[in-house]
């Protein structure tokens, strides 16, 4: 089956940095998508990654090991906006998305 | 730029009713979806449409009808609505493009209840 894990729950500090990790499972691979998702709101789309590496955006970036099956979202200098969940997908081969069941993102002062 | 919307934003129904649930975009794009959100899982698909007149089952399509006469609208119905259809629905699109990532762009859901 395909499966998308993700950690439920992170709590970081204020000005800190954070790792969001993801590990994949799926039938193909078209690319990883990050969303961020906060509280009663819609997702909002991060960063897409289809080749192996580091994608650098602003204070985001996100890490794609194809061979691995794993990819993370760092987080830089965190504000307190950053509190929200952050949503891992994978496009599989059928150009789908599969979801993971997002990471709450806590930031404490 | 309204972008896509869905209405109603919240519903409280009963078991046994139909319940609509629209939405409408104003890009043009291809692809719309129709997903359901619920506490410890993820986001997951209950029906698309790749264009007008063409829709294809998801994962959790079981209670829930779709139809697409328009490109910009993609009305989710629920033809007897159930406890376990309480549920946050997102409805999202898609452009069509090889130049494109494929991100999607979403509605700001409907929270359905269903007592």
């Amino acid at each position: 089956g395909q499966n998308i894990d993700q950690p439920t729950e992170m709590t970081a500090t204020e000005g800190a940095i954070v790792q969001i990790n993801c590990t994949y499972q799926t039938s193909g691979f078209n690319g990883l998508f990050w969303y961020q998702q906060h509280a009663g709101e819609a997702p909002t789309f991060l960063s897409y990654n289809v080749l192996d590496g580091l994608e650098e955006k602003g204070r985001f970036s996100s890490f794609l090991s194809r061979s691995k099956g794993y990819s993370y979202l760092l987080l830089k200098e965190l504000q307190m906006k950053d509190s929200a969940s952050y949503l891992c997908a994978v496009m599989d081969s059928n150009y789908q998305l599969i979801w993971g069941a997002g990471t709450k993102l806590i930031i404490k002062p | 730029d309204a972008g896509i919307t869905q209405s109603p934003r919240y519903k409280i129904t009963e078991t046994g009713r139909q319940v609509t649930l629209m939405c409408h975009q104003t890009w043009s794009h291809s692809y719309m979806f129709w997903y359901r959100q619920d506490l410890g899982h993820g986001l997951r698909l209950i029906y698309y449409s790749a264009a007008a007149d063409i829709t294809d089952k998801g994962e959790v399509p079981d209670g829930y009808v779709v139809s697409r006469s328009k490109t910009e609208n993609f009305p989710l119905t629920l033809e007897s609505a159930t406890r376990s259809q309480t549920s946050v629905y997102f409805c999202a699109s898609r452009v069509d493009s090889f130049a494109n990532t494929g991100e999607l762009f979403f509605g700001e859901g409907s929270r359905l209840t269903v007592l």
